[in-house]
């Protein structure tokens, strides 16, 4: 079964201070690691996708990493407005390639 | 404009009633998915559809159907709400050569 967790649950942090997030992941032939951000009451909202081990990608602040058992989400220098939770999701190779399964997802507040 | 539409946002409704939740999407995507969200428990897809003649039960469908109008329309129904189902649901597009899903801005529903 495919298995998402992602740590911390919630992670303060003062405007400016970097730091990192990080999702775990076992699943069986991966198609896909995806990143999502969800402010409160609206629906996520896709950030990235990395499909194999060592790829990165950029957006603004955030950076996204893969390994072949993790996900970090790194983010530089952050703003009371990146305060959101942000989801990791990964999908299955083979006849569940539809199927994201999601981790709970971390907290994150920015304070000025 | 969004590029996916859920209608109503907010819906209260008693114990036993029938309730339908409707998704628009002006993204020209052939797959649709239901999930709903749960505070600790994260997302769980409900159900979900790749054409207008295609459409498959998710991990949580007991006490829910889906009908697929148009490759555009994909609504959820509650035959018979009862309070466990109080919770955020979102309909969600991909298209068929990509992974990523795009949402709504969800629908918060309290069964009473």
């Amino acid at each position: 079964e495919d298995q998402v967790t992602q740590s911390p649950e919630a992670l303060r942090l003062q405007e400016g201070e970097s730091s990192s997030l990080n999702c775990s992941y076992t699943v069986s032939g991966l198609r896909g690691l995806f990143w999502y951000r969800q402010d409160p009451g609206k629906g996520p909202e896709f950030l990235f996708t990395l499909y194999s081990a060592g790829e990165e990608k950029e957006k603004e602040r955030l950076k996204a990493t893969l390994t072949k058992k993790e996900s970090f989400l790194h983010i530089t220098a952050p703003k009371p407005e990146d305060s959101a939770t942000y989801l990791c999701a990964v999908q299955a190779g083979g006849g569940s390639n539809y199927k994201l399964t999601f981790g709970k997802g971390t907290l994150l507040t920015v304070n000025p | 404009d969004a590029d996916v539409t859920q209608t109503p946002r907010n819906r209260i409704t008693k114990t036993g009633k029938r309730i339908m939740l409707e998704c628009s999407q002006t993204k020209g995507h052939d797959r649709m998915y239901w999930y709903r969200q749960d505070p600790g428990l994260g997302l769980r897809l409900i159900y979900y559809s790749f054409d207008v003649k295609d459409i498959n039960k998710g991990e949580i469908s007991d006490g829910y159907s889906v009908s697929r109008q148009a490759q555009a329309k994909f609504s959820l129904s509650l035959e018979s709400a009862i309070p466990n189902q109080t919770a955020l649901y979102f309909c969600a597009t991909s298209d068929q050569g990509l992974y990523e899903q795009y949402f709504g801005p969800g629908t918060r529903l309290t069964v009473t």
